[in-house]
């Protein structure tokens, strides 16, 4: 079955960059569109942007625009996040996530990645 | 703050059918379908329902899910141990065009 594994924990300085993976296997990914969600401590889950990696469109939340870009390699069936002019806010557990509703922009988010902790702390 | 408006939380016992109400608005749950996940805390989130009741293979029949307008709602019954966990809705917005999710809401299981 499809499996999403992360990378693993970072601790980063305030305002540098931070690029989490997200290697999937068991299935197709060219045609399914990979999101990204995060979670700060004790709060609930946020949608930070997915990609269709197959046409490279890219789907941004009003809240990230212009500090996260999602990437997909084809060659690796890898998705990335990079986040950049981290805070200490962004301090969160960062998942990705496979549309499970095949073509289109459902919102469906099945199955998740184990997660990446990502620590900003000077 | 939330778009989509869940209740903090809920308690239930064995056996017993509880349910999880999620309220939007016209352009997110009115317009869109919704899907609902369970989070034990520690772990990933896991998609319960979606598209107007579809389950994945493997979530039970015991988990439900219906929409009404701008709201929507979860239904467990047969309440288990393993269901204490948090549950989120979550829907697209299209005035947004963001996804959007519910604050979340604590089921405890007496």
């Amino acid at each position: 079955q499809v499996q999403l594994v992360q990378s693993g924990a970072e601790v980063k300085k305030p305002g540098s960059s931070v690029k989490v993976s997200c290697k999937v296997s068991g299935g197709n990914f060219n045609n399914f569109i990979i999101y990204w969600v995060r979670q700060a401590p004790g709060q609930g889950l946020e949608w930070m942007g997915g990609i269709i990696p197959i046409f490279g469109t890219e789907n941004y939340a009003q809240k990230f625009q212009g500090r996260v870009t999602i990437t997909a390699d084809e060659s690796t069936t890898t998705a990335y996040m990079e986040l950049s002019s981290l805070r200490s806010e962004d301090t969160a557990t960062y998942y990705c996530a496979r549309e499970a509703g095949g073509s289109g922009w459902h919102g469906w988010l099945d199955p998740w990645g184990q997660g990446t902790l990502v620590i900003v702390s000077s | 703050q939330s778009f989509l408006t869940q209740a903090p939380s809920v308690s239930g016992t064995p056996g017993q059918r509880v349910t999880i109400a999620c309220s939007g608005s016209s352009s997110n749950i009115g317009s869109n379908s919704v899907s609902w996940y369970q989070q034990v805390p520690g772990t990933a989130p896991k998609l319960l329902t979606f598209n107007n009741n579809q389950r994945p293979s493997g979530v039970p029949g015991r988990f439900s899910d219906s929409k009404s307008g701008t709201s929507a709602s979860l239904a467990i019954s047969g309440l288990q141990s393993d269901d204490d966990a948090y549950y989120y809705c979550a829907a697209w917005d299209d005035s947004l065009n963001d996804l959007l999710f519910g604050g979340g809401t604590k089921l405890t299981v007496l």
